[in-house]
């Protein structure tokens, strides 16, 4: 079976503070690939990162970095200092080698950042 | 900018009135795919396209159709809307049908049915 599991329904936090979003995913095969996604307010979902079954370096991007670890299953998305501009739902999505192009999306999390 | 462009952003319809959604890109993509996304959820597929070569879920109701005329536009057709079909409707393009590829999404139609 194929699953993404965002265990944080919702997230608040304060301006400034870091926040991580944890991922866990189940699947039986051993190429697959790793999605996170962004649904600001506006409704539209950005793509922020992909991460294939091979390739465990962990990525910085500015204020956001991931944590990828076979071992434990998990994709994991952290952002530094956070910004009233980073508040939105933030999805993380696996794909198969084999399903056809189709992406097995986590329920999200929803983050809330305050000033 | 090379974008995902969806028309209209608000669409209203009424119970059983046929409506179109409208999807075109300008990122050469060779896929194109339908979501449905509603409150509080994540999206679902409905079908895509890889080039002219259809592919439907299996869970995709028959009142949903899709068209894709040529590369650039891809047009959801809902030819009796209920209700229940009142939600975000997202179309997404990725660049080859490998399934390690990103999709690149649109702003979205959300639909009201009255």
């Amino acid at each position: 079976a194929q699953k993404v599991t965002q265990a944080q329904t919702e997230i608040s936090v304060v301006e400034k503070e870091d926040v991580t979003l944890d991922c866990v995913y189940e699947t039986r095969d051993t190429t697959y690939y790793l999605f996170w996604y962004k649904q600001p307010p506006s409704g539209e979902l950005v793509f922020l990162i992909r991460r294939n079954s091979f390739d465990e370096q962990n990525e910085i991007s500015g204020r956001y970095s991931w944590n990828f670890q076979k071992s434990t299953s998990s994709f994991n998305f952290t952002i530094t200092a956070s910004q009233v501009v980073d508040s939105a739902v933030y999805f993380c999505a696996l794909s198969n080698a084999g399903n056809n192009r189709k992406l097995i999306w986590g329920l999200g999390t929803s983050l809330a950042v305050n000033p | 900018d090379a974008m995902v462009i969806q028309n209209p952003r608000y669409q209203v319809t009424q119970f059983g009135k046929p409506v179109t959604l409208s999807c075109s890109q300008t990122l050469n993509h060779n896929v194109m795919y339908w979501y449905q996304q509603k409150s509080s959820q994540a999206p679902k597929l409905l079908f895509h396209y890889y080039d002219k070569d259809f592919n439907n879920e299996a869970d995709t109701p028959d009142n949903f159709q899709s068209r894709r005329p040529n590369t650039s536009f891809c047009f959801l057709d809902i030819r009796s809307p209920g209700l229940g079909d009142a939600a975000m409707y997202l179309c997404a393009t990725s660049r080859t049908g490998t399934s390690g590829t990103e999709q690149y999404f649109g702003p979205g139609t959300r639909l009201t049915v009255t």
